[in-house]
């Protein structure tokens, strides 16, 4: 049971390239979701999904899109990167959206992508 | 919709001392209060939680208070160690069912814990 897997751990872009974040979870999980860290502004969600085939904008998606084909992959794509998506990215995940259960809310985090955008 | 203020940005504090982190969340919906502990170059780990039915949870070194009427709550880690060094975010989640697992985050708080 790896958890939450993302790649790559490290990328360096240059404006305008594109690129896509990987994020694999083998714990069955039905909601996935892509936050941004910078300092000071804490974790940011991007964009979430609710299960395969769903997906939905977060607080700051502008320059990102994602897709949710199977329950394990949510993949986070750059179509043309800017220095403003200078960040590490963070996939979490947790079980079931909406139960009311211990640990229903729970979080699991990846151990993150730090982009570069020159 | 909502909006969690973190403070302080870093905290200092001797090993053995006592550290409080607070956090205020704007929207009176929001039921679920988490806090997270991100270690260097990891991701962010849940360490304790409370709904809004509870007033405190504690689970050995660490407690979660919650004032609803305030809008507050605060992470209190007691007798420190210098493993307890790491970046800590609390967090809030709106009730209602489109809500699912959208966290709120503060902004953080780097907390050093000196042998």
């Amino acid at each position: 049971n790896a958890g939450v897997t993302q790649t790559p751990k490290f990328q360096v872009l240059k404006t305008g390239q594109s690129m896509t974040l990987q994020c694999a979870q083998d714990m069955n999980h039905e909601y996935m979701s892509w936050y941004r860290q910078d300092p000071g502004m804490g974790l940011r969600l991007i964009h979430y999904s609710v299960g395969a085939g769903i997906t939905d904008q977060g607080e700051v998606p502008n320059g990102y899109n994602v897709s949710r084909s199977t329950t394990e992959d949510f993949p986070l794509r750059l179509l043309s990167a800017a220095p403003s998506q200078t960040s590490v990215y963070f996939c979490a995940s947790l079980l079931r959206a909406g139960l009311r259960s211990a640990g229903a809310n729970v979080l699991t985090f990846g151990a993150g992508s730090r982009l570069t955008v020159l | 919709g909502e909006n969690v203020e973190q403070h302080p940005s870093t905290l200092s504090v001797q090993e053995g001392d006592s550290a409080v982190i607070k956090c205020t969340y704007s929207d009176s919906a929001s039921n679920y209060f988490p806090w997270y502990k991100q270690e260097l170059g990891k991701g962010p780990q849940l360490i304790i939680d409370i709904r809004s039915n509870v007033g405190e949870k504690k689970d050995q070194r660490i407690a979660v208070t919650l004032n609803k009427t305030a809008k507050h709550f605060s992470l209190h880690i007691t007798e420190t160690q210098p493993e307890d060094s790491a970046v800590y975010f609390c967090a809030a989640k709106e009730a209602g069912g489109t809500s699912y697992g959208k966290l709120t985050f503060g902004q953080g708080t780097i907390l050093t814990v000196h042998p």
